[in-house]
């Protein structure tokens, strides 16, 4: 019963490419978050959205952008892509006080 | 913002032992949940909680919402059990989570 699925576990880009990282939720939450991991820092946010076309940045939002069309999915792009955003990435979903989270994308740049 | 603070960092236990990780945040909070991470894995939600105690087979959870404080206690810890436990509060305004560093469990036999 998988309920946030995130497209890739594992993923190796170069510099300077243009990276897409997807979300899926199939419970119809209307706030969806992209996070990233690093060791010493914990989870940080990077931007969520509260409704379709809507969103917001986070704390790190710099390098990021997101796309949310549709309210099941939400897209994490890397632009050009660097070494200082290999990383673990987190999605979650939120419906009041239920949350779920993706199993995460750990992406190396090189 | 609210800031949230867990300790221990790191945590080495012999199998059985009782276990407890603690989660202190700063604003008031509608829910606070523990998460469970084993190495290169994803991230599980092991609870919600918004009052009192909840208990999943070895695992309790409590919550004090008047003194900001959560936490997460294992009994007869097992090696199983080794992974990293993060707390994420819920805040009473805004719409993100926050979340603890993460406290690492290792649980030798």
């Amino acid at each position: 019963d998988v309920k946030v699925t995130q497209s890739s576990r594992y993923l190796v880009k170069r510099t300077g490419e243009k990276v897409f990282l997807e979300c899926v939720q199939d419970m119809d939450h209307e706030n969806m978050f992209w996070y990233r991991q690093d060791p010493g820092l914990g989870l940080r946010l990077i931007y969520f959205s509260y409704d379709v076309k809507m969103k917001e940045k986070g704390d790190i939002p710099e390098g990021y952008s997101v796309s949310r069309e549709k309210k099941e999915r939400f897209s994490l792009i890397l632009e050009s892509a660097s070494t200082n955003q290999t990383s673990m990435y987190l999605c979650a979903s939120r419906q009041n006080t239920e949350a779920f989270f993706g199993q995460g994308t750990r992406l190396t740049v090189v | 913002k609210n800031e949230v603070e867990q300790s221990p960092q790191n945590l080495t236990a012999q199998e059985g032992e009782f276990i407890t990780i603690n989660c202190s945040y700063s604003v008031g909070i509608s829910a606070l949940h523990w998460l469970q991470q084993h190495p290169g894995g994803g991230i599980v939600s092991l609870f919600m909680l918004s009052s009192g105690k909840k208990k999943h087979g070895r695992l309790i959870a409590t919550i004090n919402i008047q003194e900001k404080h959560s936490s997460l206690h294992i009994t007869a810890s097992h090696p199983r059990d080794s992974a990293v436990y993060i707390c994420a509060p819920h805040s009473n305004s805004g719409y993100a989570l926050n979340f603890g560093k993460g406290t690492s469990l290792l649980v030798t036999p």
